[in-house]
């Protein structure tokens, strides 16, 4: 089956800082990856997904890349802000005919004020 | 919109009790599943359900029964809790299988003692 990597666990960044989170995938089959954001005592949420027949893609600030070269996807958050804080987690699918997302270990960041 | 609710938010057992865990969703949804969250494994499958009548088992599905009666309920039956079962729990839908957001419930935190 799959298996994701999802890296930090935890990151730490001074209000309007950049955080980026990374995760590799190894099923190189997997071609739908979204990232959910979840709050404390609340269900994750999507707030972004890529396709891999998609290099980028941004709304507002964040951003995701994929590299399916090296089968690697990153997370990218700009002028971070203290709501930003919550844990992130990467996932890999693949799209036709899959029944599940295989979720990365998750990466808790705190935003600074 | 009420979306996806799961019910108890929080519950205890003793090791050998069952229960049920409650999952509702109002979105007309044909897709539902269960995933478990562990500390440092991310979200796993347990069961998941592509439509009423139709169940199928995921990554972890050994301990728990699920029934698809209707399109709105997909219930998660504990039939002998164990300690290792301590988590928190949270159901899932899409519109269809082939969908690619996943509406989160808020999640239940269970614990076996």
């Amino acid at each position: 089956g799959e298996n994701v990597e999802q890296h930090p666990s935890t990151l730490s960044v001074q209000e309007g800082d950049s955080a980026v989170i990374k995760c590799t995938y190894s099923d190189s089959a997997s071609n739908y990856f979204p990232w959910y954001k979840q709050e404390l005592g609340k269900g994750p949420q999507l707030i972004i997904d890529i396709r891999s027949n998609v290099g980028e893609k941004k709304d507002q600030r964040i951003a995701v890349t994929l590299n399916k070269t090296a089968k690697h996807f990153s997370l990218h958050i700009t002028e971070t802000q203290p709501e930003d804080s919550a844990v992130y987690f990467c996932a890999a699918s693949k799209e036709t005919g899959a029944n599940n997302l295989f979720f990365g270990t998750g990466t808790r960041l705190t935003v600074i004020p | 919109n009420a979306g996806v609710t799961q019910t108890p938010k929080f519950q205890v057992l003793k090791t050998g009790q069952s229960m049920t865990l409650q999952c509702a969703q109002d979105m007309n949804h044909e897709y539902m599943s269960w995933y478990r969250q562990d500390p440092g494994m991310g979200l796993r499958l347990i069961h998941y359900s592509v439509g009423a009548g139709i169940t199928d088992q995921g990554e972890v599905p050994n301990g728990y029964n699920v029934s698809r009666s209707t399109t709105e309920d997909f219930p998660l039956r504990l039939l002998s809790a164990a300690p290792s079962q301590t988590s928190v729990y949270f159901c899932a839908s899409k519109l269809q299988v082939l969908d690619t957001e996943a509406f989160f419930g808020q999640g239940t935190r269970l614990t076996v003692v």
